[in-house]
């Protein structure tokens, strides 16, 4: 089945203390993304990448970072999460780059203490 | 930055009623598609139409774009309670196309 997977989804952690959420994809897709929602914002883009080894900066990057190592998995890093990042993050792959349809992941809830 | 913006940002509506979604956005695109998140879940792919394009059907699904005003609504005839949901617009941008912006969504409520 055509899928992507994050895990956890559901964690609690307190501030400073490192945590990766990863994302894996079985669909050979070469985009993959990391979006946060919040209550009355809708989804913003955090990092995206276009392939193995290529990544850039969506609309809030600060405060993450990623990896694109294979290409089935793109990890989403907090270094040190803060407050400010208790949100619901969802993975999302596609196979025409940035303009075709997105797959989404079931989410990943997030609450820093 | 937001892209693209949802009108109205809720709706209630009768079972069976057609309803009627709005998106504006404010730069040139490549295309545009709408979603639909069930509370809490991952957003899950309705339609796509390319910016030469005027009107796509899907079911009972009809989206508009009208790239002069800069702006697309989604239709959803015969509505049914399983309609229930969040519905998001999303846009790439003319000059990078990676880069696919949000709207908030419109909530979608479907009396019984």
């Amino acid at each position: 089945e055509a899928q992507v997977t994050q895990n956890p989804r559901y964690l609690i952690t307190v501030t400073g203390k490192k945590l990766t959420v990863t994302c894996s994809q079985n669909m050979n897709h070469e985009y993959m993304s990391w979006y946060r929602q919040d209550p009355g914002l809708g989804l913003r883009q955090i990092y995206y990448s276009m392939n193995v080894e290529v990544t850039d900066k969506g609309d809030v990057p600060e405060g993450y970072k990623v990896s694109r190592k294979e290409k089935r998995n793109f990890p989403l890093i907090l270094e040190s999460p803060s407050p400010n990042q208790t949100s619901l993050y969802f993975c999302a792959s596609s196979l025409e780059g940035g303009t075709g349809e997105l797959f989404f992941g079931e989410g990943s809830r997030l609450t820093v203490l | 930055s937001q892209q693209g913006e949802e009108d109205p940002q809720a709706l209630s509506i009768q079972e069976g009623e057609n309803a009627t979604m709005n998106c504006s956005y404010k730069t040139s695109i490549n295309n545009l598609q709408w979603y639909r998140q069930n509370s809490g879940r991952g957003l899950v792919h309705l339609i796509l139409i390319r910016s030469n394009e005027r009107e796509k059907h899907s079911g009972r699904l009809r989206v508009t774009l009208d790239t002069s005003k800069k702006s697309s609504s989604l239709l959803i005839t015969a509505s049914r309670a399983a309609d229930t949901a969040s519905y998001f617009c999303a846009t790439d941008s003319y000059s990078s196309a990676s880069k696919i912006i949000f709207g908030s969504g419109t909530r979608l409520s479907i009396r019984p």
